[in-house]
């Protein structure tokens, strides 16, 4: 199986600020497959990124995607309040899903 | 409007069985992948299974597949899955999420990105043991 590791485990930022989460797989992840979501308290996961570097409807070009490989990021520019979550990564491959940890983006 | 709407709260006890819904509108129900997403208080996310709704095709993720483990099913006709517990432990107590999994379309081809693009409320499970 495929595992996902996020770095930073918490970030802490000024709104204002820019933001960048790292996420490493264990292997090689189809690009295609690699999105990202963000989740507030007491809230569902919502898709922010997918296939790496495509905005879902809705979000806001401040949010960036790229990466390839085994080595894939998350750019939130222009940190807003409402930004402060949980993000996490999630792949899929040989028909089997994996997210990574999360990483807590929490105010300076 | 575009949504899944999942049942509410259940407060059980162990070796009890439960079966939680999530409906979905707004949208055309049979033709996208219904996943089921379990997330342990203060933990990550993972994917239980998921099922098409057009023909009930239901694939367990490996960790959830096996005997007295949980069982996916859908009612198209009411545009509603499901997820049940025959027997319920107090390890079984998380949130639980149903997704509808992604297409991006071009003109009239769609193509599956195996992301969830569509996400229910949650239905919090507590078992006491």
């Amino acid at each position: 199986d495929i595992v996902l590791t996020q770095s930073p485990g918490t970030l802490s930022l000024s709104p204002g600020e820019t933001a960048t989460f790292l996420c490493r797989a264990s292997q090689v992840v189809n690009s295609d497959y690699l999105h990202w979501y963000a989740q507030k308290p007491g809230q569902a996961p919502r898709l922010l990124i997918f296939g790496t570097s495509n905005r879902a409807a809705g979000i806001p070009e401040r949010f960036s995607g790229s990466g390839s490989g085994t080595d894939f990021t998350l750019t939130i520019s222009r940190l807003e309040p409402e930004d402060f979550a949980v993000y996490f990564c999630q792949q899929y491959g040989s028909s089997r899903y994996s997210f990574g940890q999360g990483t807590r983006l929490e105010i300076k | 409007e575009v949504q899944l709407v999942q049942s509410g709260a259940e407060v059980k006890e162990s070796g009890e069985s439960l079966k939680i819904s999530c409906q979905g509108s707004g949208y055309n129900f049979r033709s996208h992948w219904i996943a089921w997403v379990r997330q342990m208080p203060g933990k990550g996310l993972e994917v239980l299974g998921i099922i098409y709704p057009d023909d009930s095709d239901v694939r367990y993720s490996p960790s959830f597949q096996g005997q007295g483990q949980v069982t996916i099913s859908v009612d198209e006709s009411i545009s509603t899955a499901y997820l049940q517990w025959g027997s319920l432990t107090a390890s079984d107590s998380a949130t639980y999420y149903c997704a509808r999994r992604g297409k991006r379309c071009s003109g009239i081809v769609c193509s599956e990105y195996y992301g969830l693009d569509l996400w229910g409320q949650g239905t919090t499970v507590t078992v006491s043991s």
